[in-house]
């Protein structure tokens, strides 16, 4: 059974940063793309961005590039978000998926919140 | 970017009966490979989003058959033969072939 499972979120101050990490278990998670989605008060669902399995590739939405950073660790199946620079309107919860390509999300994790205020 | 626009925003349904939710995208999500790459998913109440058909009409492992998906190139169409009880929720359609990747506003299903 694929089991997601992310951690790290927490209440920041703007211009502060988190670093979000998901576990995964119950694939090859070093043959797989792997993405993170946010879902925020003011967009909804937005895809943030996504890692090819030897982390040679990666796709950023415009509003973060520069201040987020995906990256992976496949010795020990595990996603990552490094997030700087953090604004109000980032706040959200930050799920991550298996990614079969195109959109296709197959799995998620559970979510983890992050909040970003004074 | 690629929006995504659903419609209706929310739906009230009796058990038994069908609902269908439309889901138009600004630009073709016909991939040169002949493949159109939109997708559905459901995020039922305090979970998290579950992929439901993909690839317009494809149904994910484990998704009942009173599910089914439809359209092409901008236009597109999830029904529901029968609403049960089990599929409140809100339903999001979202296009894989444009970076970047876009969801719609979702959809509201309340019984």
């Amino acid at each position: 059974e694929v089991q997601l499972v992310e951690s790290g979120g927490d209440l920041v101050q703007p211009g502060g940063s988190l670093r979000l990490s998901c576990g995964a278990s119950g694939l090859s998670f070093g043959y797989q793309w792997m993405t993170w989605v946010r879902q925020t008060p003011g967009k909804g669902l937005e895809w943030v961005a996504n890692i090819s399995p030897d982390a040679g590739g990666k796709f950023y939405l415009d509003s973060v590039k520069g201040r987020f950073t995906i990256f992976r660790d496949n010795a020990k199946n595990s996603l990552y978000l490094q997030m700087n620079s953090l604004r109000a309107e980032d706040t959200g919860v930050y799920y991550c998926a298996k990614d079969e390509l195109f959109g296709r999300l197959d799995y998620w994790g559970q979510g983890t919140l992050v909040t970003v205020s004074s | 970017e690629t929006v995504m626009t659903q419609t209706p925003l929310s739906l009230s349904v009796t058990p038994g009966q069908p609902a269908s939710i439309s889901c138009k995208s600004s630009q073709s999500l016909l991939h040169s490979d002949g493949t159109t790459y939109l997708h559905w998913y459901l995020q039922r109440p305090g979970q998290s989003p579950q992929l439901l058909i993909y690839e317009v009409y494809s149904r994910f492992s484990g998704v009942p058959d009173r599910f089914s998906g439809s359209g092409s190139g901008t236009d597109f169409t999830l029904k529901i033969s029968r609403v049960e009880a089990e599929d409140v929720g809100v339903y999001f359609c979202m296009q894989g072939l444009h970076l970047p990747k876009t969801f719609g506003q979702g959809t509201k299903v309340e019984i």
